[in-house]
């Protein structure tokens, strides 16, 4: 799996957008690009993933480069209980195998 | 949605005992399973991978006489913690796979945490 590169920590006013960098310069072609969270002592949540067009969903949108070295994570209106550690992860959709987690970016959603 | 449990959601024993974690997937079949340990301001780290009615894989580093897995169905995975001691303590959180469906689907399980005093 290609390695991802993603800024230790972040903060962001309540109310306002969150975006999170990712970069994954050596992603392969049939690698996707995958976004999880963790809230604090809970399991990790699932937010998106994209091949090569950027998504959208009632979360999140994930917005990759063209020449897909890099992506990122937009949380439209940041709330206090958006703050945890966001996972940017790639890999081959092939079932069976595991996500391997980096040590993600910590978001501090404030008031 | 799918909904993966876990029981325990904390535990705590002594030195030299074991515990049993196990890993539910509720609403959906998963012929594969995962298990992931998480030290204080760590990140996850996959411990082994679990297929049903075979052995588990392990990753390296994890002794497997130590954390004994078992998944005896489609809906069950189970960690046992043999002869644990503090050094053990930790977060342990697994998840799963559906049998049907994408391949990129993966449901985490809420964590167990586990205090070996």
């Amino acid at each position: 799996d290609a390695k991802t590169t993603q800024p230790t920590s972040m903060d962001c006013a309540e109310g306002r957008a969150a975006n999170l960098p990712c970069n994954h310069s050596t992603i392969s072609g049939n690698e996707y690009v995958y976004w999880y969270r963790q809230i604090h002592s809970q399991g990790p949540q699932y937010i998106i993933h994209g091949l090569k067009n950027n998504e959208t969903n009632e979360m999140a949108s994930l917005i990759i480069t063209e020449d897909r070295k890099s992506s990122t994570l937009i949380l439209p209106h940041a709330t206090l209980r958006d703050t945890a550690v966001y996972y940017c992860i790639v890999r081959v959709g092939q079932a069976g195998t595991a996500l391997i987690f980096g040590k993600g970016t910590t978001l501090s959603v404030s008031s | 949605g799918a909904v993966v449990s876990q029981h325990p959601s904390w535990v705590i024993c002594k030195s030299g005992t074991s515990v049993k974690i196990e890993c539910r997937s509720l609403d959906f079949q998963a012929t594969t399973m995962f298990w992931y340990r998480q030290f204080p301001k760590q990140s996850l780290m996959l411990m082994a991978t679990s297929n049903e009615g075979s052995k588990a894989t392990y990753e390296q580093g994890v002794e497997k006489d130590k954390f004994l897995i078992n998944h005896a169905s489609l809906t069950l995975s189970t960690l046992t913690v043999t002869s644990a001691h503090p050094e053990d303590s930790s977060f342990y959180i697994c998840s799963a796979t559906p049998t049907s469906g994408s391949p990129y689907e993966q449901y985490f399980g809420p964590g167990t945490r586990l205090t070996v005093t």
